[in-house]
């Protein structure tokens, strides 16, 4: 499969802990982005990265989320001392560049249980 | 601020008939909009977006900058088309980020 990847699908916790996720984006794409999605919503955007320079951090995005991209390749979301209300399905997706080719294609996401 | 509105949660319509999944925008500046789908256990995909002017799987959607709307439509529903509909715009700014409606559940029945 040479679509985006994240691991794992799906993640249980309990309130307090610490997790991370995983996103190896299609390859070449030099844009990678966050997206966060609840029940019954759209996916909301939380952070971009250009490579591996973080660009934009969207107001969603509490001190306890951290995104990195060290090598412009796969990235990681952490977050810290979980909360019920961080249960969701959190969605990477790349893309290619700018103009007519930065359509974004998504991965099949990590689904966040916090007990 | 952008935002993407569609007004209705579900539209349930019999095969065979037209089909017309309501999107409205509020954008500042030129907008891009796209229709994303998800079907039953698959992750979200790109259906088609306005700049391209296709139809893909019988589906299109016309931009109308004067109404600030991107209705998607089909006129013969076929079952394969059930699937949450997501309707998106991207901005002009560095991050081309998407924002996204709140999806409708289209249902075809027999």
């Amino acid at each position: 499969d040479t679509g985006v990847s994240q691991d794992p699908r799906h993640k249980i916790t309990k309130r307090g802990q610490n997790v991370t996720f995983r996103c190896d984006p299609i390859s070449e794409h030099n844009r990678l982005y966050w997206y966060r999605q609840t029940l019954g919503q759209g996916p909301e955007f939380l952070t971009y990265f250009q490579n591996e320079a973080q660009l934009e951090k969207s107001r969603l995005l509490s001190d306890r989320f951290s995104a990195e991209r060290p090598k412009g390749s796969f990235s990681t979301l952490e977050i810290q001392r979980t909360e019920q209300g961080d249960s969701a399905m959190y969605l990477c997706a790349s893309s290619p560049g700018t103009g007519g080719k930065n359509i974004q294609y998504f991965g099949a996401g990590t689904r966040l249980s916090v007990l | 601020a952008q935002r993407v509105t569609q007004p209705e949660k579900l539209l349930s319509v019999f095969k065979g008939a037209p089909v017309e999944l309501k999107c409205n925008y509020s954008y500042s500046g030129s907008p891009e909009l796209f229709w994303y789908v998800q079907y039953s256990r698959q992750r979200l995909q790109l259906l088609l977006r306005h700049i391209s002017r296709e139809s893909i799987k019988g589906f299109t959607a016309d931009l109308n900058k004067g109404e600030t709307s991107f209705h998607l439509k089909k006129p013969f529903a076929q079952e394969e088309d059930s699937a949450m509909y997501y309707c998106a715009l991207q901005n002009t700014g560095t991050a081309s980020k998407l924002t996204f409606g709140t999806g409708t559940r289209l249902q075809v029945t027999l």
